[in-house]
């Protein structure tokens, strides 16, 4: 069965500053992996995705993500954070088939 | 990616009564599926919604309580029947395109149950 842990529930960080969410997947075979954002009162947002290929993936809004076989991680990064980036976070895995596991979120704070 | 809407954005229900959730999206798509969203929760996939066919349904979900419609490859609804407080949650529907692994998710509608 695929699962997918974010071991992080709250992060803060100064805007400006680096950040890196965590993402841990299992998964039998090779995964296809994304990243979502769900700001307060909306639906999710697609930053990015992995099937395979570069293992350094970029998104939309500054947002990258490396995949990392060995580790079993897909960690999400953006350089300077901004106000805007506050919301909920979403790692999520398919193995290709119609069913997406999301993990449990990481909720970002950005202090100004 | 697909533009999706949903009606009603929220409701506030009564126990016992049933709210039926509706899904538009701007092109045709083959899949079609239903996400629930607990208070605090991450997302739980509800049914994979077929056109032309019953919907199939996760481990945990059953037709009797959240019966599913999909009349065309652009159209989806929900019902949410009989509803306890249990059931209040975000309820989100999302498509994937023909050939493509990721999902894209409409806004979600938030149910209350009193």
């Amino acid at each position: 069965a695929q699962s997918v842990t974010q071991p992080d529930i709250h992060i803060t960080v100064s805007e400006g500053a680096s950040l890196e969410l965590r993402c841990n997947y299992s998964y039998g075979a090779t995964p296809y992996l994304f990243w979502y954002v769900q700001s307060p009162g909306q639906g999710l947002q697609l930053l990015l995705k992995y099937f395979s290929g570069d293992t350094l993936v970029q998104g939309i809004k500054g947002f990258e993500a490396e995949f990392k076989r060995s580790q079993s991680s897909f960690n999400l990064r953006k350089p300077s954070v901004h106000w805007s980036d506050a919301a909920e976070y979403f790692c999520a895995v398919t193995g290709g088939g119609n069913k997406l596991t999301f993990g449990t979120g990481t909720q970002l704070k950005v202090e100004l | 990616s697909a533009v999706i809407s949903q009606k009603p954005s929220r409701d506030i229900c009564q126990r016992g009564t049933s709210l039926t959730i509706q899904c538009q999206v701007d092109s045709q798509v083959t899949m079609m599926f239903w996400y629930r969203q607990q208070p605090g929760q991450s997302l739980t996939l509800i049914a994979t919604a077929n056109q032309g066919s019953e919907a199939t349904y996760e481990s945990g979900f059953v037709i009797d309580k959240f019966p599913i419609s999909r009349p065309n490859l652009t159209f989806s609804t929900l019902t949410v029947s009989n509803m306890s407080p249990e059931d209040s949650s975000i309820y989100l529907c999302s498509v994937r395109a023909p050939g493509a692994y990721e999902q894209y998710f409409g806004p979600g509608t938030r149910l209350t149950v009193t």
